[in-house]
């Protein structure tokens, strides 16, 4: 069945760099995207979502791109900190309206001090 | 103080036994699901409710049961036909809206013995 993925499942960077995690999705008829923060024994954490008819929305430290025509989702986070060390997954509501997220597998971000 | 709480947050099981899981959320949240996480797997659907007494089956519904007999409230039951149980059991909520954002509790590690 379609899901969402992902093309890197580690990725290692300095504290002070700029982070970029991306995410493939499948279904074009996808209309909202979630990015979450999961630390080691904890749940997901919220970072930040975007719909289908934006292609940016930026937060604090991060930012979402959304690119409709490659079906592609990133997530950028500034200035990465020890802090921000933790698996990112992305989600996808595949159809407008009520429908449940499907989630990607996940990346491990690394920030080393 | 707002939020979702699971318990217990470990939790272990004889072969042969059934274990429920608890979810309480006091976000006013219409709807509530539970998913089950194996290391370095993203989030997979057992169940899913949108309304008191109404939940539907996710992906991997069979060897679990749930109830939704109060709005705030949605206990999971691993069932003794769940041929392999020991996972992380993640319950999340959301507001039935156009974005659906779905927030999650802390988690509970079930073992079994």
């Amino acid at each position: 069945g379609e899901s969402v993925g992902l093309h890197l499942p580690t990725l290692s960077v300095q504290e002070g760099d700029n982070s970029i995690i991306n995410c493939a999705y499948s279904n074009s008829a996808s209309d909202y995207f979630i990015w979450y923060k999961q630390e080691s024994g904890k749940g997901p954490q919220f970072i930040i979502d975007i719909r289908s008819n934006m292609d940016k929305r930026q937060g604090q430290r991060v930012t979402v791109l959304l690119n409709k025509t490659v079906k592609h989702l990133s997530l950028q986070i500034a200035a990465t900190q020890p802090g921000d060390s933790a698996v990112y997954f992305c989600a996808e509501r595949l159809n407008s309206g009520y429908s449940t997220l499907t989630f990607g597998k996940g990346t491990m971000l690394l920030v080393s001090p | 103080d707002g939020g979702i709480t699971q318990s217990p947050k470990y939790l272990f099981r004889k072969e042969g036994q059934n274990v429920t899981l608890s979810c309480e959320q006091n976000l006013n949240h219409d709807a509530m699901y539970w998913y089950r996480q194996d290391p370095g797997q993203g989030l997979r659907l057992i169940y899913y409710s949108q309304i008191v007494n109404d939940f539907q089956k996710g992906d991997i519904a069979e060897g679990y049961s749930v109830s939704r007999e109060k709005k705030e409230s949605f206990p999971l039951t691993v069932t003794s036909a769940q041929k392999n149980p020991t996972a992380f059991y993640l319950c999340a909520s959301s507001a039935i809206s156009s974005t659906d954002t779905q927030y999650f509790g802390p988690g509970t590690r079930l073992t079994v013995l």
